[in-house]
Parts: structure tokens; C-alpha cells; sequence
């Protein structure tokens, strides 16, 4: 079964909306987890690592004003997109472990596929 | 260069078939290797860990040179169902996560 789960899967929205991902790992704590963006026929890129209790750490040309991470408890990782362009339409992807810095294999949730009209 | 590249593909193959392909990786630091799969819209999802010995998974071997630096992975007496996406994934030395971008491979009846 499903060890990362990831809310929406799909969301259609209107430019200048914000939107709030959500990111929980059912049955482990994760102090960390990952934020990923695929664009059709790309790889996965990160975006931001999300550590719980403090800030995020945000790749090298990921806006951090834009996309808003909050990983308030061990179970989830909120990402929103805000005031959302269509440029922002993507598949978004968070991922989690047991065991972040490790050689453990991550976790993916299900994926949320953002659609910005 | 990439930090990791695959042949993007597609492999098209007939049923039963036997198809293979491989992933690079620029870092010589890289400590763990896995082959995710990930079918059109959805998330990826772990097919198999890479062991410096190879290791085989049903169908599915894959193997580690680490002299060349890739990995492999052979699918044997193809399915349709294996039609997907196979995404490299490397882990540095760092924990850091690298992706390649995907092999494509379609299996026809």
C-alpha cells in the first residue's frame, strides 16, 4: 500500500489562485521530505527540501516566495503555489523516507497535477 | 553533462522480448543506485534497488559497472503491462537525489 500520500491529484484553477499541496506519510515519521516539479518528458526536479520545525531549503532558481513550504508536523509537508501563472502548471511530486540521508530508496506520493487556465 | 542520462527511447518490443537499456551517472561518488518506474500521469514508483552484484527481480536484472559508470536494467519475456517509463535514480555520497529523465519502452501484442 500507499506509504506517501499526496492531496490533490488533480486541481484546474485560474490564474492568480493560490494553491495548497499536501504532502503526509501514513505509516513513518519524516522529519524530511522532498519536493519535486516534471514537466512532460522531463525528469523529476527538485525543488525544495522540507525539513520539519524549520525553514525549507530551496534549490538554486526555485522561488521561495512563490512556492511556500510548511512541514509543521512529522507526518506533513504542505506546498502552495501561490498566485499561480499558467507557466506554473506542472506535476508536482513530493517524496519522504524513514530515512532521508540515507541510502534507503524514497517514497513517492501519487502526484498532483496542476492545471492554471 | 547531466548528472545522470538515460536513452530516452521509446523501446518498442513485441511480447515476450527481451529489452535492455542504461543509465549513466557523472558522479563517481555515487553510492546507491535504483530503477523506478513510472507510468504516464502518475508517480513513480520503486521497481528495484541496484547491488553492486547485480541482483535479479523476477523478470527484471539489473546490474552496476561501476569502472564505466552506469547502471542496466533487462527486462526478459516482455509484458504489456511493462509498458512505462523506467527513471534512473542516483543517490550521492551528499543523500542527494539525482533523476534521469526516462526510458521509455512499449510493449505490442
Amino acid at each position: 500500500g500507499a506509504v506517501v500520500s499526496q492531496h490533490p491529484s488533480w486541481v484546474i484553477c485560474k490564474s492568480g489562485t493560490s494553491v495548497k499541496i499536501e504532502c503526509r506519510s501514513l505509516d513513518f515519521q519524516a522529519t524530511t521530505m522532498f519536493w519535486y516539479r516534471q514537466f512532460p518528458k522531463q525528469s523529476l526536479m527538485l525543488m525544495a527540501t522540507s525539513n520539519e520545525g524549520s525553514k525549507a531549503t530551496y534549490e538554486q532558481g526555485v522561488e521561495k516566495d512563490k512556492f511556500l513550504i510548511n512541514h509543521a508536523s512529522l507526518t506533513l509537508s504542505t506546498l502552495t503555489v501561490t498566485s499561480a501563472h499558467p507557466e506554473d502548471s506542472s506535476f508536482y511530486i513530493c517524496s519522504a523516507s524513514a530515512e532521508p540521508y540515507s541510502n534507503q530508496p524514497q517514497h513517492f506520493g501519487d502526484g498532483t497535477r496542476l492545471s492554471i487556465l | 553533462r547531466k548528472e545522470v542520462e538515460q536513452d530516452p527511447g521509446p523501446f518498442n518490443v513485441p511480447e515476450g522480448a527481451t529489452v535492455a537499456f542504461n543509465c549513466t551517472y557523472s558522479n563517481s561518488a555515487s553510492q546507491s543506485f535504483f530503477w523506478y518506474r513510472q507510468d504516464c500521469r502518475k508517480e513513480p514508483k520503486l521497481l528495484m534497488s541496484v547491488y553492486s552484484s547485480g541482483n535479479e527481480d523476477g523478470r527484471f536484472t539489473a546490474q552496476l559497472n561501476r569502472a564505466s559508470q552506469y547502471i542496466s536494467l533487462l527486462i526478459r519475456d516482455s509484458k504489456l503491462s511493462d509498458s512505462a517509463t523506467y527513471l534512473c535514480v542516483v543517490i550521492a555520497n551528499d543523500y542527494k537525489l539525482s533523476f534521469g529523465a526516462g526510458t521509455t519502452v512499449t510493449v505490442r501484442a
